[in-house]
């Protein structure tokens, strides 16, 4: 009931595309929804967040989406640049909890 | 400094070694975590201290022992260790423990811990 399943584990595209990270959650209780960036040799960085009483929330090229009904989300990265190269994490959480992390996607974007 | 520091950056350690990983926030947090991060696995939370007080223990080995002096520093001290205690640990802090909702995480950089 914990668990956040995030996939693809590896994504590569090209300069310009449109890669999408998926998450789905199982716990009802979550009410917080983040995207965490890590470069190689750094920590997590919160990227967007989103709650549940929207569907979509957009900040610059990231945008995520999300469905309660489905109890899934997905970030969206628009013309994708070699610089975003990273892994993403997804995670769930709500008040007095803690972070439930996705095992996280390794981006590549090919110049 | 700002942000989350951690020390020390990378850590070679015997099984039979003790050894401690430092974490310092200059963010005027009131609360802090140790996070182990493996390959190809998700973050997986160790401890939460929320005002010096610890409010989680995500039923960790006891060879991993936490401390907390105040809101400002994070003690993870490592005993008997195995290999596969082998990973980054990644200490955080966020506002309030509990309202995580309301705030974000703070990561440091991590400390890479290699038990031989």
């Amino acid at each position: 009931q914990q668990q956040v399943k995030q996939s693809p584990q590896s994504l590569i595209v090209q300069k310009g595309g449109i890669p999408i990270i998926n998450c789905a959650y199982e716990n009802t209780a979550f009410d917080y929804f983040p995207w965490y960036q890590q470069f190689p040799g750094k920590g997590p960085a919160l990227l967007i967040a989103i709650r549940p009483d929207v569907s979509e929330k957009k900040e610059g090229r990231f945008t995520i989406s999300f469905n309660k009904s489905a109890k899934q989300f997905s970030l969206h990265i628009m013309d994708s640049q070699p610089g975003d190269s990273a892994t993403y994490f997804c995670a769930g959480g709500n008040q007095g909890g803690k972070l439930i992390f996705g095992q996280g996607t390794e981006l590549s974007v090919k110049p | 400094e700002t942000g989350v520091t951690q020390t020390p950056r990378h850590l070679v350690m015997g099984m039979t070694n003790k050894k401690s990983l430092k974490c310092e926030q200059h963010l005027g947090h009131n609360a802090m975590y140790w996070y182990k991060q493996s390959a190809k696995k998700p973050l997986e939370l160790m401890f939460v201290y929320n005002f010096k007080e610890q409010t989680e223990n995500n039923s960790v080995p006891s060879r991993f022992s936490p401390e907390c002096p105040n809101s400002s520093h994070l003690f993870l001290h490592l005993h008997t260790l195995q290999p596969e205690d082998s990973a980054l640990y990644l200490c955080a802090s966020s506002q309030d423990g509990s309202s995580l909702g309301a705030g974000e995480l703070f990561f440091g950089e991590g400390s890479r811990l290699t038990v031989l």
